[in-house]
């Protein structure tokens, strides 16, 4: 496809499961983002992956969460042990290169509901 | 640590009226500047960037963005405003390889 796409669309699930958030990012980028949405907030960045690097896993609030990629392909995000402060939408973007001159390309998000 | 702020939760703009999103900003070295716009039930989408060169920078839908060094500023801005331009706008910087987002701000356009 043209564009960054993430699945599901829509999760919800019971506190203390786990879930996993896919994303596919446009072909040929090497820089993928996680990032986290609450309810009227902003931006909250997660993790990082670019090329075969090691990731910034800076922004990971705790953890039970988790994320993969191989190489520049798809990437999962992991929360472990959902809690209802999961809850969210949850948003990928990849961007062509590793400079931030580049353009980042977001995906739809994924809406977790954590009941 | 590199951030921006945007002081403003919500702006109310009549349709037609020029509008104008703040963006204030909080770096160490040059700094790349962003504007992404959020749509209801849909990604974010890239208006326009700033790097280096004309401190007016043009992007996506007719928006602009004046670099301003002296007050560290990175305001949005659209001479007439569209119903349709109702969104929430979020201002960006780069960190290292990050982007770093404002918690936004949601316009909204009177008809």
């Amino acid at each position: 496809g043209a564009g960054v796409s993430q699945s599901p669309s829509n999760k919800v699930t019971e506190k203390g499961k786990d879930v996993e958030l896919r994303c596919d990012p446009i072909s040929g980028h090497t820089a993928l983002y996680w990032y986290r949405q609450r309810l009227g907030q902003g931006l909250e960045f997660l993790i990082y992956f670019q090329g075969n690097s090691a990731p910034d896993k800076s922004g990971l609030p705790s953890d039970r969460f988790s994320a993969e990629r191989t190489g520049e392909s798809v990437s999962t995000l992991t929360i472990q042990r959902t809690q209802q402060e999961d809850s969210a939408v949850y948003l990928c973007a990849s961007r062509k290169t590793r400079s931030s001159t580049d353009t980042q390309y977001f995906g739809p998000g994924t809406r977790l509901t954590v009941l | 640590a590199q951030s921006v702020a945007q002081p403003e939760d919500q702006v109310n703009v009549a349709e037609g009226n020029p509008l104008t999103v703040k963006c204030t900003y909080s770096v160490s070295g040059n700094p790349y500047l962003f504007w992404y716009v959020q749509y209801p039930n849909r990604g974010l989408q890239f208006l326009l960037k700033y790097i280096t060169g004309d401190n007016l920078v043009k992007g996506s839908y007719g928006f602009e963005a004046e670099f301003n060094k002296s007050q560290t500023s990175f305001h949005l801005k659209k001479p007439s405003a569209l119903v349709s331009d109702s969104a929430l706008y979020f201002c960006a910087v780069r960190d290292d390889d990050k982007i770093i987002f404002g918690k936004g701000t949601r316009l909204h356009i009177l008809p």
